[in-house]
């Protein structure tokens, strides 16, 4: 079966500094996502992106996140300046038509833990 | 809003016992209900789906029912083994929404 793929798998990185995660959906799918899941919590959507911009976000992804898609594979989060909060599981997800409700199906990556100290 | 609310683990059980993994929702119209399973160092994968009520999902031995007179949708499986060990999450999409409302996930740990 098809795989999304997340680099890295760990990051650790200082409160402040800015952080890169990346994923490659697969080939052929045009809808991508990020989500993410606090140690405890519950997995939680922030972004949903088609198109080259973003089609739908929710209230954690604010100014200090973004979302871009550099070249015809990868698709990538930013943070610009981490906070102790930030630290989480980030999944990405890619879709082929983003109608989830029936037949589609979300394609999910590994995940990247990120912890910030 | 919509919200998942999922059975807190973790759940430890031997090889061939019972599984129950209760999730029950809250959702605006007639969603449609997954549960999704993340083996070790894997991604999320759809596990099952049911798209309306008393739609029974299943795969690899799993079930779950569509229960919209309780909002509830459990997960089944009447004999686990070791390979089951994984977290599993409920999660639902509502409308034509394009973003899955997860449960916190249900740690299961099968023991030989």
């Amino acid at each position: 079966e098809p795989e999304v793929t997340q680099t890295p798998s760990h990051q650790v990185t200082q409160m402040g500094q800015e952080v890169i995660l990346r994923c490659v959906p697969i080939s052929n799918h045009l809808y991508f996502y990020w989500y993410r899941q606090i140690l405890g919590q519950k997995v939680e959507f922030l972004v949903s992106f088609y198109n080259n911009e973003i089609s739908e976000k929710s209230e954690i992804f604010d100014d200090q996140f973004s979302v871009e898609r550099p070249d015809g594979s990868n698709f990538t989060l930013k943070i610009r300046s981490t906070k102790l909060e930030d630290s989480a599981m980030y999944f990405c997800a890619s879709s082929s038509s983003g109608i989830l409700a029936k037949n589609e199906k979300l394609f999910f990556g590994s995940g990247t833990q990120l912890s910030v100290l | 809003g919509n919200s998942v609310t999922q059975m807190e683990g973790p759940v430890t059980l031997s090889e061939e016992a019972f599984l129950t993994i209760n999730c029950t929702y809250t959702a605006t119209g007639y969603p449609s209900l997954f549960w999704y399973v993340q083996y070790p160092g894997e991604g999320l994968q759809l596990l099952l789906k049911a798209t309306k009520a008393d739609d029974k999902g299943s795969n690899k031995g799993f079930e779950a029912t569509y229960r919209k007179e309780t909002t509830s949708f459990h997960l089944e499986k009447g004999s686990v083994q070791v390979s089951d060990s994984a977290v599993y999450f409920c999660a639902l999409i509502s409308g034509s929404a394009r973003q899955l409302t997860f449960g916190s996930g249900t740690q299961l740990t099968v023991l030989p």
